[in-house]
């Protein structure tokens, strides 16, 4: 059983703070890995992929991945109102996605 | 920006029903995908389907569900004999290629069995 693990939250941050979100996964062999944004009844939107141990930046945006410890981070710098979703972290294996229950992201003026 | 459309964005059906949910992906992609999400729940894969047939699919993706693509643009899936428990959200997805890329979803269809 391939798991994909977030912690639920809700995680909340004053604006222009750093959020951080966290993901753990159970399939060693997983090779890429994506962030998605998630507003409340609407589809996930793709922020950010991530296939190579390091950092990876774009924009106010950064993606962590670490392969031996088997954990993909988001970071959200300046975070704005606008921001507040819930991201989902998923798992590309195969030919499907494995997504995380998701962590709820309020950003607070 | 090219779209994966949906529709309907909400459909209500008696359970014992049969239900449609439509899709037009985006023209020029191959690989199509059906996912759900359970209110409160994580995304769950459904089927991925390529060149007219089934490429994967998951546990949820039992006799009650099929796909199919009845014309060049769109990619249905539907559920025969609804059970309340089938009430979700639905998002359709395509992608260019196979493998490690990410998909454009649909907006998605609420599926309400009442």
């Amino acid at each position: 059983q391939k798991e994909v693990e977030q912690n639920s939250g809700p995680l909340s941050v004053p604006e222009g703070a750093i959020a951080s979100l966290n993901c753990t996964y159970s399939d060693r062999g997983s090779q890429s890995f994506f962030w998605y944004r998630q507003y409340s009844g609407k589809s996930p939107e793709l922020i950010m992929f991530i296939y190579s141990n390091g950092d990876k930046e774009d924009g106010r945006f950064t993606a962590q991945l670490n392969k031996a410890s088997q954990y993909v981070s988001l970071l959200i710098r300046d975070s704005q109102p606008s921001d507040s979703a819930t991201y989902l972290c998923a798992v590309h294996t195969g030919n499907q996605f494995y997504f995380g229950t998701g962590t709820s992201l309020t950003v607070i003026p | 920006e090219p779209e994966v459309t949906q529709t309907p964005s909400h459909q209500v059906t008696q359970m014992g029903q049969e239900v449609i949910l439509r899709c037009v992906p985006i023209s020029n992609h191959l690989y199509f995908y059906w996912y759900r999400q359970i209110l409160g729940q994580k995304v769950e894969f459904l089927v991925s389907f390529y060149n007219n047939e089934i490429s994967e699919k998951s546990e949820i993706f039992d006799d009650q569900f099929s796909v199919e693509r009845p014309d060049g643009s769109n990619f249905t899936l539907k559920i025969r004999s609804t059970k309340l428990e089938d009430s979700a959200m639905y998002f359709c997805a395509s992608s260019e290629v196979m493998g490690d890329r990410a998909y454009t979803f649909g907006s998605g269809t609420r599926l309400t069995v009442v």
